[in-house]
């Protein structure tokens, strides 16, 4: 079966350094990976997408990669910022598929 | 900017109750979801609406109904709440084409059932 797997640790980094934050995914083929933010008692927020013909995707001080050949897609928050905690999700959808399959979510907290 | 709204954000029930939850969108989005999210579970699609009164059933349809009368309100109905029912739901919109890909969230509901 489909399965997405996110880092189900907390992640806990310093201000200022790069977070990396990792989706690896089996019996799937995507053709869009998405990355949604998620705060304590609020629905997820859309941040990025990226393509399966996309190498990279920056936005801000937002980067992610996608390797169709190792099935994963890393995030990168960089000079991270308190405000930048929250727990992040990736989701995934197939060409032509109604449906995007969403990865549990990385807890990402970011200390001053 | 695309607002998604809940009818309630806490909502507790007893067991055999009949639950609606209504979700409305006002970007004139064609796509709405509902999802539920349980810890470790990720959101799972429990139905989509693609137009007014059509509908395709998600990964855990079981238990569950829909309802689309109006473009901009999405209701999904508990026929008959069960305790393994509570859990966050969170109702979604997006647009075609490729802007299907974005998804905007409304703020959940949260509910228990007793």
């Amino acid at each position: 079966s489909q399965k997405i797997e996110q880092n189900s640790e907390a992640l806990n980094i310093q201000e200022g350094k790069t977070a990396t934050l990792t989706c690896n995914y089996t019996n799937y083929s995507p053709a869009y990976l998405q990355w949604y933010r998620q705060d304590p008692g609020r629905g997820p927020v859309f941040l990025l997408l990226i393509r399966e013909n996309e190498k990279e995707k920056r936005k801000e001080r937002l980067k992610v990669t996608f390797d169709t050949t190792l099935k994963q897609s890393l995030f990168h928050i960089t000079a991270s910022q308190p405000a930048d905690s929250a727990t992040y999700l990736c989701a995934l959808r197939a060409a032509g598929g109604f449906k995007t399959i969403f990865g549990a979510g990385t807890r990402l907290f970011v200390k001053a | 900017d695309v607002k998604v709204t809940q009818s309630s954000r806490y909502l507790v029930k007893r067991t055999g109750e009949k639950v609606f939850l209504e979700c409305v969108q006002d970007m004139d989005h064609e796509n709405m979801f509902w999802y539920r999210q349980d810890p470790g579970l990720g959101l799972r699609l429990i139905y989509f609406s693609y137009d007014v009164k059509m509908k395709e059933k998600g990964d855990i349809p079981e238990g569950y109904s829909v309802s689309r009368e109006k473009k901009e309100r999405f209701s999904l109905i508990l026929e008959s709440a069960s305790t393994n029912q509570t859990s966050m739901y969170l109702c979604a919109s997006s647009g075609t084409g490729f802007s299907y890909n974005e998804q905007f969230f409304g703020p959940g509901t949260r509910l228990t059932v007793l």
